[in-house]
């Protein structure tokens, strides 16, 4: 069994300032792990992903998201953030023993930036 | 562009009255997902298939079916919706279990 958890449900920040959203997961076997962004009224859309290799990887709209196997956790950060960065995140990690590859959601953390 | 399309975007219902959503896809994928999302909350996996193959979630309400005739489409059947089913229902689909998701825009569900 895998589980997902988002440290913060909402995070308020204003525009320009640096952003992290905290994610850890737990799983008894390899698991690959993603960020999803969803606006309002439409679906989750992949901001970044990890399946192997280095441990920073780096997503659309100047985000990225670090790997940590002894913390377990895989935290989403932005340098500086805009406006259009409101929008809801989800943590996800996907199964490798399936064929389907079914993915855990973490409950969301709603990123709110200010003027 | 290849891609995930719901139809309708807003479905409205009556009590009880059966209601069909769709899912068609453009990318060729094995694997498709509904998903049940409520306000402020993470999706619920309701089932998916694998190729035709069927797997339906353990505590997926009996209400709700799924037929996928084809690789292309997929459709959710609610056969009699309560209040409770209200609902954002999102489609997405896989390549290989190390690829992410791709999802529809979804569908979101009012009952009267």
């Amino acid at each position: 069994a895998q589980s997902v958890t988002q440290l913060d449900s909402q995070v308020p920040v204003f525009e320009e300032a640096p952003v992290e959203l905290r994610c850890n997961y737990s799983s008894s076997v390899s698991v690959y792990l993603f960020w999803y962004v969803q606006y309002p009224n439409q679906g989750l859309q992949l901001l970044l992903k990890y399946l192997s290799g280095s441990t920073l990887v780096k997503g659309i709209n100047g985000f990225e998201a670090e790997f940590n196997k002894s913390q377990t956790s895989f935290h989403l950060r932005k340098p500086s953030v805009h406006i259009s960065d409101t929008a809801e995140y989800f943590c996800a990690v996907s199964d490798l023993n399936t064929n389907a590859g079914k993915s855990t959601f973490g409950d969301g953390t709603t990123l709110t930036v200010k003027p | 562009d290849a891609m995930v399309i719901q139809n309708p975007r807003y479905q409205v219902t009556q009590f009880g009255k059966p209601v069909t959503l769709s899912c068609s896809q453009t990318l060729n994928h094995n694997v498709m997902y509904w998903y049940q999302q409520k306000s402020s909350q993470a999706p619920k996996l309701l089932f998916h298939y694998y190729d035709k193959d069927f797997n339906n979630e353990a505590d997926t309400p009996d209400n709700f079916q799924s037929r996928r005739p084809n690789t292309s489409f997929c459709f959710l059947d609610i056969r009699s919706p309560g209040l409770g089913d209200a609902a954002m229902y999102l489609c997405a689909t896989k390549d290989r279990s190390y690829q992410p998701q791709h999802f529809g825009d979804g569908t979101r569900l009012s009952i009267l």
